[in-house]
């Protein structure tokens, strides 16, 4: 168990919806990383949060957007979703003096029909 | 253009065989991870290696980095079944601590 929590575990939707991912990082842990795991994209970085701001972007599409909450929890609002939005979802996290050791959440996994 | 890549992609051995997995990356780095996936789960951190030369071992695996050749192995000795997992790579370019992942190597270790 990492430390890392992340709900819901599993959320299924249509296309067109819009869905919440939460995160909560390690207790200290003052960086949020988002990634998306796919099967034709891989392991991709999405965004990360540094104490509620934003400090880095990846290939995060225009509809997703995240941030990070004063308690440092982090949301991942996806919105009007595509069927190529389905993975899994990972959130990391990792401490202000060790930000090479990101320690990932258990995911969720996102299934758009 | 920020590449990682791996090889092989899958990776069928033996019970008792060595391999070797590599990681290739494309731009000057000296932090290289890896991980291990099983199957619908998390990914679990084995190796953290920050330098160049840098060499870490746990049980049946080793993790070594060569930043000149920007190279990185995961060697496998003597592999047992509980091994069968997916190994990533991943590099930290420097660009604000986002890894970029390799495309995984997926590993099956056969009786």
């Amino acid at each position: 168990d990492s430390g890392v929590t992340q709900t819901p575990k599993h959320l299924i939707t249509a296309t067109g919806q819009r869905v919440t991912l939460r995160c909560s990082p390690r207790s200290g842990d003052l960086s949020v990383y988002w990634y998306q795991q796919s099967l034709d994209q891989g392991l991709q970085f999405l965004i990360q949060y540094y104490n509620g701001e934003e400090r880095a972007k990846g290939n995060i599409l225009e509809r997703f957007s995240a941030q990070q909450f004063p308690d440092l929890h982090s949301e991942l609002n996806l919105s009007s979703l595509e069927l190529g939005d389905s993975a899994l979802y990972f959130c990391a996290s990792s401490a202000r003096d060790r930000p090479y050791e990101q320690y990932f959440g258990p995911g969720t996994r996102l299934t758009v029909t | 253009e920020l590449k990682v890549e791996q090889n092989p992609l899958f990776l069928s051995m033996q019970e008792g065989k060595n391999y070797t997995i590599y990681c290739n990356y494309s731009t000057t780095s000296d932090r290289l991870y890896w991980y291990r996936q099983d199957p619908g789960k998390s990914l679990e951190s084995l190796f953290v290696l920050l330098s160049n030369g840098a060499v870490k071992q746990e049980g049946r695996l080793m993790a070594s980095l060569d930043t000149k050749a920007r190279l990185s192995t995961l060697h496998i000795t003597a592999a047992v079944h509980d091994l069968s997992a997916t190994y990533f790579c991943a590099v930290d370019f420097d660009t604000g601590n986002q890894f970029y992942f390799g495309t995984g190597t997926s590993l099956t270790v056969i009786p």
